[in-house]
């Protein structure tokens, strides 16, 4: 089974600032990678799938990239909704995984 | 819009059986790869099962043998049947429709499953 590993555990950003999120698969899973954010009490969110596409409705200030065993998602300028738990998931094969998660505080 | 509302969650002993719910509106089940996905309090997500539109089933190894997914395209609607429940199994349980290779982009809002005795 593949294992994705989220780094680091908790992120401090300040309003305005920059964020990135790392995953790191235990073998190569081509850009077969999500990412999804979760805020307490709602189901996740998809932000990025294939690695590199934006879902419906996200703003450009979320981007992901990275393929083979590496993968950064980057929120750029920060806002006030943008303090959630993050998750990477591998797409495409089974099991489908998820990383432990990386939450991003004030 | 899509939209997904989950239901049959409860309090369960262990050994007890359980099934989930998910009701679908604005597409259809049949045409759509679905799945299940569970979050342990304080937890994080778990992949739990997946239906493909080819009818293909999927299961994580952790309900392998105990769990069924399965559809009932005339009530647009996809199940978990839940067995032999283990005090791990205790979960917000999620439904969620595929967008591209087995990426969520749709979710309800969950069914709390607790088993204890």
């Amino acid at each position: 089974e593949i294992v994705l590993t989220q780094s680091p555990g908790t992120l401090s950003v300040s309003p305005g600032g920059g964020a990135t999120l790392s995953c790191r698969a235990s073998q190569s899973i081509s850009n077969h990678l999500a990412w999804y954010q979760q805020k307490p009490g709602q189901p996740p969110r998809l932000l990025i799938y294939s690695a590199s596409t934006r879902a419906t409705g996200i703003p450009p200030r979320f981007s992901g990239s990275g393929s083979g065993t590496e993968f950064t998602l980057t929120i750029s300028s920060l806002q006030s909704e943008d303090f959630a738990v993050y998750y990477c998931q591998r797409q495409n094969s089974f099991p489908l995984t998820f990383g432990g998660g990386t939450t991003v505080e004030i | 819009e899509v939209q997904l509302l989950e239901s049959g969650g409860g309090l369960v002993q262990p050994g007890g059986s359980l099934r989930l719910s998910c009701t679908a509106s604005g597409f259809t089940v049949s045409g759509n790869a679905m799945g299940w996905v569970r979050q342990a309090p304080g937890k994080g997500l778990d992949w739990v099962s997946g239906l493909g539109s080819d009818g293909h089933t999927h299961y994580a190894d952790s309900v392998n043998g105990r769990f069924t997914i399965s559809r009932d395209n005339s009530k647009n609607t996809v199940y978990l049947q839940m067995n032999d429940l283990r005090l791990e199994d205790t979960a917000m349980y999620f439904c969620a429709k595929d967008v591209w290779a087995w990426s969520f982009e749709s979710w309800g809002q969950g069914t709390l499953v607790t088993v204890s005795s």
